[in-house]
């Protein structure tokens, strides 16, 4: 079936680390990949998405590349700030379908 | 903001009573999908509706019904609830019901069942 695994979380940095959050999938076929972010007390928004192999989502500084090889879609940022605290989830939307198969997201927090 | 609205933000309701959760799609999306995210069983997806029409079904309980009405606004409709149908939900919506496109998600619906 498809499934999509999470780092564990929370996550703690301090500002302007490098942040990376890992994500791995399994699916059939070729799925799209996305990032989506839920800041406090918000619902979720798409931060980012690739639906091929080697493509690389980004936006607001944050990065993604989609690797059919290691079925990752690893999220990355240089230079964290404070606003970049919420929970992340990583998805999947198998080749083909309309819906989207979520990890168990990942808490972050960034500390002045 | 997505262009998703969802109402009511909060809702308290006691167990065995029924509720119904609304959401209007974006403007010019056909596509209306409805999400569960609780802290046992995470984002799941439940239903989606396009254009009036079923299209896909997920996780939905058989106490659980939703439809999408001829202007395009869908009702998720939650009976003899139960208190673990406390949750987050969502409802997400999208132009087509192809792969590609983009779902947008409405900040959710809290329901507490006590």
């Amino acid at each position: 079936g498809n499934s999509v695994t999470q780092m564990e979380g929370p996550v703690t940095l301090s500002e302007e680390a490098f942040l990376t959050i890992n994500c791995t999938y399994t699916a059939t076929g070729y799925p799209s990949l996305f990032w989506y972010v839920q800041y406090p007390g918000e619902g979720l928004q798409l931060l980012l998405k690739a639906t091929k192999a080697d493509d690389k989502g980004s936006n607001k500084g944050f990065e993604a590349t989609y690797r059919k090889e290691t079925t990752s879609f690893h999220l990355e940022k240089g230079s964290v700030q404070v606003s970049d605290s919420a929970v992340y989830f990583c998805a999947l939307r198998p080749q083909g379908a309309q819906k989207l198969v979520f990890g168990q997201g990942t808490r972050l927090t960034i500390n002045p | 903001d997505s262009g998703v609205t969802q109402t009511p933000k909060h809702l308290i309701t006691a167990t065995g009573q029924r509720v119904t959760l609304r959401c209007s799609p974006r403007s010019g999306d056909l596509s209306v999908y409805w999400y569960q995210q609780s802290l046992d069983q995470g984002l799941q997806f439940l239903i989606q509706y396009y254009n009036g029409e079923e299209r896909a079904k997920g996780n939905i309980l058989e106490r659980f019904s939703a439809q999408q009405f001829p202007d395009l606004h869908s009702e998720l409709n939650l009976s003899s609830l139960e208190l673990g149908d406390s949750a987050l939900y969502f409802c997400a919506s999208s132009v087509g019901a192809d792969s590609g496109n983009t779902i947008y998600f409405g900040e959710g619906s809290w329901l507490t069942v006590v």
